[in-house]
């Protein structure tokens, strides 16, 4: 079967540095997605990675190991906006999204 | 601005009732998804559609219905044989299924079913 797995929750201080894991087992590998998602709303786009290595975004870089079925989404000077859950989703060979259960980042002053 | 408007955001209704949610975007996107999220899991995919008049079963498909007769709007119905409807559900578009194409989404239709 296909399967994401996400921590369900992690907390971190304002102004500090986090990093929330993410492994899959997909049928295939056609792109790796993070998603951002406060609660009560739609999710918004952060990363896509499709080949290994960083992807820096201001604030939020991601990272991608094909070979190890993992990925990592690393957000830097947290503030207190930054509190949200965060979606991991890999593409398999239908090219379809594989979505994880998301990860509930609570941020502390 | 564009964007993907989904309508009611709350939706409450009676068991053996079929019931619509409106998905619109004005994005000029050909792919269109229905999810749906339920605490704890991840979005699960109910249909999606590439092209107007075409539309393939997702993950959870029983239970919905769908049609995609303009480009820009997706409806999706909740049948009464859904066993359990109650749920968030997320419409979603993108410029294409594959390329690094993000998908786009809606507010959301949170459904109450009682």
């Amino acid at each position: 079967g296909q399967n994401i797995d996400q921590p369900t929750e992690m907390t971190a201080t304002e102004g500090a540095i986090v990093q929330i894991n993410c492994t899959y087992q997909t049928s295939g590998f056609n792109g790796l997605f993070w998603y951002q998602q406060h609660a009560g709303e739609a999710p918004t786009f952060l990363s896509y990675n499709v080949l290994d290595g960083l992807e820096e975004k201001g604030r939020f870089s991601s990272f991608l190991s094909r070979s190890k079925g993992y990925s990592y989404l690393l957000l830097k000077e947290l503030q207190m906006k930054d509190s949200a859950s965060y979606l991991c989703a890999v593409r398999d060979s239908n090219y379809q999204l594989i979505w994880g259960a998301g990860t509930k980042l609570i941020i502390k002053p | 601005d564009g964007g993907i408007t989904q309508s009611p955001k709350y939706l409450f209704r009676k068991e053996g009732q079929n019931v619509t949610l409106s998905c619109e975007q004005n994005l000029n996107h050909d792919a269109m998804y229905w999810y749906r999220q339920d605490p704890g899991q991840g979005l699960r995919l109910i249909y999606y559609s590439q092209i107007v008049n075409d539309f393939q079963k997702g993950d959870i498909a029983e239970g919905y219905s769908v049609s995609r007769e303009k480009k820009e709007s997706f409806p999706l119905t909740v049948t009464s044989a859904q066993k359990n409807p109650t749920a968030f559900y997320l419409c979603a578009s993108s410029i294409a299924e594959t390329g690094a194409y993000e998908q786009y989404f809606g507010p959301g239709t949170r459904l109450t079913v009682t």
